[in-house]
């Protein structure tokens, strides 16, 4: 059964350095989300992706959050500058689109920044 | 703006009994798409079952089935049969008006299953 893949797993970098995540989708899936949980939280929302542009974002992705799809298979966030409190299990998610409404989560990357 | 409210703060179950965790939510759309999601220890993500607003009937997905009170603007996940990997946060979720629009995730409710 087709699923989406994330890596790393687990990533830990230093305050101030830039992250990149990266997301394969399912192949035939249309629209392509980021959501983040920090640890005991609940799940939020940054963004979404359609046809090579953000169809929309929430507050939490500022300036300092990016995303692209530079091929036909990845989806990547990358973070230029992390913060403490970036500190987070970042999800990523596909849909297949028309009327399609399971959003399919991938196994989520932990990013820890020290 | 949508909300989603999960209040329970931790739910126990004996093995092979039914147990139904509570959502609620609020919105000003008419048309809107509310979901489960199961998060076990490992942390992944798992869809459960979805109910559209405009579904007459209470989704079903095996032992899922899905307590659907418009009016109460509630939308309660059933578990019937309770087995021991059922154990896992459990998340409710809403999206409004678009088919592939964001979700707006509850704080989750937390469900262990006793043998």
């Amino acid at each position: 059964e087709p699923e989406v893949t994330q890596t790393p797993s687990h990533q830990v970098t230093q305050m101030g350095q830039e992250v990149i995540l990266r997301c394969v989708p399912i192949s035939n899936h249309l629209y392509f989300y980021w959501y983040r949980q920090i640890l005991g939280q609940k799940v939020e929302f940054l963004v979404s992706f359609y046809n090579n542009e953000i169809s929309e974002k929430s507050e939490i992705f500022d300036d300092q959050f990016s995303v692209e799809r530079p091929d036909g298979s990845n989806f990547t966030l990358k973070i230029r500058s992390t913060k403490l409190e970036d500190s987070a299990m970042y999800f990523c998610a596909s849909n297949r689109g028309l009327s399609y409404n399971e959003q399919f989560f991938g196994p989520g990357t932990r990013l820890t920044v020290l | 703006a949508q909300k989603i409210t999960q209040t329970q703060p931790g739910m126990f179950v004996q093995e092979k009994e039914a147990v139904t965790l509570d959502c609620t939510y609020d919105t000003s759309d008419q048309s809107y798409g509310l979901f489960w999601y199961k998060q076990p220890s490992s942390g992944e993500m798992i869809f459960l079952i979805y109910q559209g607003s405009y579904d007459e009937q209470n989704a079903t997905e095996g032992r899922y089935s899905l307590n659907f009170q418009k009016a109460r603007k509630s939308a309660n996940l059933v578990i019937s049969a309770s087995q021991l990997g059922d154990s896992a946060m459990y998340f409710c979720a809403m999206r409004d008006a678009g088919a592939n629009s964001k979700l707006t995730f509850g704080k989750g409710i937390t469900l262990s299953v006793r043998p």
